[in-house]
């Protein structure tokens, strides 16, 4: 069973909008979240984190809400750039593992 | 500072053989993690070698195995290939094993079983 879970396979958005991607998690004893981004033919590349004592995280044109009722989360990146075009990947760790458990990725294609 | 980089990039092989993949962390990382990309699977976590030992294990059967060598660098095994091993086998290193220690990725070994 998914523990992280990527519902939208695909985003589009044009350049200079909002683009928001989103992650729901079913274990409730995860405590720090992290999302990643992957271009082809790269590995994936650390883009912003939260820890469930927050509910925001803020970096640049990157921002991650938590919402820990809902098991969800949303990485926001405003405004959008066709560099931004890649697969963003969702990342969960705690209840007694560090080791991140991923979702399956959303692929954001940025049109200019 | 270089990144973490993998060896070779891409491979094809056939059923039933077996291959070695390697990996170099980034200088001054002492934990490397091994992940499998299928496609619409996500990552997958197969091990975690911290100085020179397992520490983590994932999901996968014995055909998977893995070590860390004293400089860090690290390898996977996989015996008697299938096709469903097909996949982007990722390697990240972090400075240390534990909870938000944030992962560097390389670029990914690509293997094609046939």
């Amino acid at each position: 069973d998914q523990q992280v879970k990527q519902n939208s396979p695909s985003l589009s958005v044009q350049e200079g909008r909002i683009s928001i991607l989103n992650c729901d998690y079913t274990n409730s004893m995860f405590d720090y979240f992290l999302w990643y981004k992957k271009y082809p033919a790269e590995g994936p590349t650390f883009l912003i984190s939260i820890s469930s004592i927050k509910d925001k995280n803020e970096d640049g044109r990157f921002t991650v809400f938590l919402n820990k009722s809902a098991k969800h989360l949303s990485l926001h990146i405003v405004p959008s750039q066709p560099g931004d075009s890649a697969v963003y990947f969702c990342a969960a760790e705690g209840g007694g593992s560090y080791i991140p458990t991923f979702g399956r990725g959303t692929s954001l294609i940025v049109h200019p | 500072k270089a990144g973490v980089t993998q060896t070779p990039r891409y491979l094809i092989k056939t059923r039933g053989q077996q291959v070695t993949l390697s990996c170099s962390p980034i200088s001054g990382h002492r934990s490397v993690s091994w992940y499998q990309q299928t496609p619409g699977q996500g990552l997958q976590f197969l091990f975690e070698y911290f100085s020179e030992t397992q520490r983590n294990k994932g999901n996968f059967p014995g055909r998977f195995s893995g070590r860390q060598f004293s400089n860090s660098r690290s390898e996977m095994n996989v015996s008697t290939l299938e096709l469903g091993d097909s996949a982007l086998y990722l390697c990240a290193s972090s400075f240390s094993s534990g909870s938000k220690n944030t992962q560097y990725f390389g670029p990914g070994t690509r293997l094609t079983v046939l």
